[in-house]
């Protein structure tokens, strides 16, 4: 277990669609990081937040967004869903700022695209 | 943006070495390389991390030449429970850094 919670586990839902991830990152980590892992793309990171700050940007869609909130835990907001935006999402966390120290990563929610 | 690049599977069997390279010839100053480990239905875990030369674990070992244009991650003695997919990470620290990971290696350790 490495402390990073994710919920929901899994998620289905239509096509245009609109859905949250949530993301509780390990105690005392600053740091949260989303992830997109999809058969045909690999891992691609999405975006990463410090302390409630957007730190970096990655792949991230315009119809996706994020957010950290002052208690640390984010999410991520994807907006009118489709089919290939079915993927699993992680979330990892980190003490520092840098993304290249070690992250722990939650065990992902699983969206399906209808 | 550092293109990272891994070899799609790997075959070994138990209590061998295993050597798993990562390409990566636009790597930044300021990267690093940090190796995961992923198991099926799991989020990835984190094996090792280095910037230039050698680094040692109580798992693994990081080997990265003086070009930093690829590195090696070592495993050595592998068992059953090493089978998983291992990536390797490329990015730095700053505001801003782009964090970029390979395709992903599949280990498969065989009796």
């Amino acid at each position: 277990d490495s402390g990073v919670t994710q919920t929901p586990k899994h998620l289905i839902t239509a096509t245009g669609q609109r859905v949250t991830l949530r993301c509780s990152p390990r105690s005392g980590d600053l740091s949260v990081y989303w992830y997109q892992q999809s058969l045909d793309q690999g891992l691609q990171f999405l975006i990463q937040y410090y302390n409630g700050e957007e730190r970096a940007k990655g792949n991230i869609l315009e119809r996706f967004s994020a957010q950290q909130f002052p208690d640390l835990h984010s999410e991520l907001n994807l907006s009118s869903l489709e089919l290939g935006d079915s993927a699993l999402y992680f979330c990892a966390s980190s003490v520092g700022s840098g993304g290249a120290g070690e992250q722990f990563f939650g065990p992902g929610t699983r969206l399906t695209v209808l | 943006l550092a293109k990272t690049t891994q070899p799609i599977s790997m075959d070994s069997y138990e209590g061998q070495e295993v050597n798993i390279t990562c390409s990566h010839n636009n790597i930044a100053t300021n990267d690093y390389i940090t190796w995961y480990q992923q198991f099926p239905s799991q989020g990835p875990r984190f094996i090792i991390q280095g910037y230039k030369t050698k680094v040692t674990n109580e798992v693994a070992s990081l080997f990265i030449p003086a070009d930093r244009k690829s590195s090696t991650l070592s495993l050595p003695r592998v068992s059953l429970s090493d089978t998983a997919v291992y990536y390797c990470l490329v990015g730095g620290n700053n505001a801003g850094n782009m964090l970029t990971f390979g395709g992903g290696t599949r280990l498969m350790v065989k009796p």
